[in-house]
């Protein structure tokens, strides 16, 4: 069963502050992650994907993808009440070196404090 | 404009009684996926198309089944729900399944009673 964890949180972090959200895989295979972001009651919408180790900069956002050690974050820099929504980590389950799917770890609650 | 257009948003039923959550997208997309939400659990994948025609069972597939007869529309269908399935579920399509954004429907809220 191939999983992704992440901590469910709540993470509380005031504004302004950075918020580091982080996730771990264990297929080893894996060669894409993305992450989503899901306000309560409406459905997830990306925000970041990186394929590649290292770092991913978009905006106030930074992904981190370290495959050797099978994790992945997200930074959120200036962080606003409007962050305020569990971020979904996914990553794309290799099924048969054929096929696959996009696999989502449970989200981790962030709260943004004015 | 592009989107994945799901229906019932809501939908309460009975015991045994046979439903339908339709899933359309207007993207041309090849790929398209059920998941169900609940509280504590996440996202789980009930099944996925690969294309046309090409279907398989995700990780909680039990109760369900999926049609994949047009690339657009990749029906969910309960023959005898029971409340056990009562959940969010929420339709998704990507253009491939391999490294591409996966745009997700609206959400439909079953209640099995």
């Amino acid at each position: 069963q191939k999983e992704v964890e992440q901590n469910s949180g709540p993470l509380s972090v005031p504004e302004g502050a950075i918020a580091s959200l982080n996730c771990t895989y264990s297929d080893r295979g894996s060669q894409s992650f993305f992450w989503y972001r899901q306000y309560s009651g409406k459905s997830p919408e990306l925000i970041m994907f990186i394929y590649s180790n290292g770092d991913k900069e978009d905006g106030r956002f930074t992904a981190q993808l370290n495959k050797a050690s099978q994790y992945v974050s997200l930074l959120i820099r200036d962080s606003q009440p409007s962050d305020s929504a569990t971020y979904l980590c996914a990553v794309i389950s290799i099924r048969g070196g054929s096929q696959g799917n996009l696999i989502f770890g449970k989200g981790t609650k962030l709260s943004v404090k004015p | 404009e592009a989107q994945v257009t799901q229906n019932p948003r809501y939908l309460i039923t009975v015991t045994g009684k046979k439903l339908t959550v339709t899933c359309s997208q207007n993207m041309n997309h090849e790929y398209m996926s059920w998941y169900r939400q609940d509280p504590g659990l996440g996202l789980r994948q009930i099944y996925y198309s690969m294309n046309v025609e090409v279907t398989d069972k995700g990780d909680v597939p039990e109760g369900y089944k999926v049609s994949r007869k047009e690339k657009r529309n990749f029906p969910l269908i309960l023959e005898s729900p029971s409340p056990n399935q009562t959940s969010l579920y929420f339709c998704a399509s990507s253009l491939n399944w391999v490294n591409t954004e996966a745009f997700f429907g609206q959400g439909t809220r079953l209640t099995v009673v």
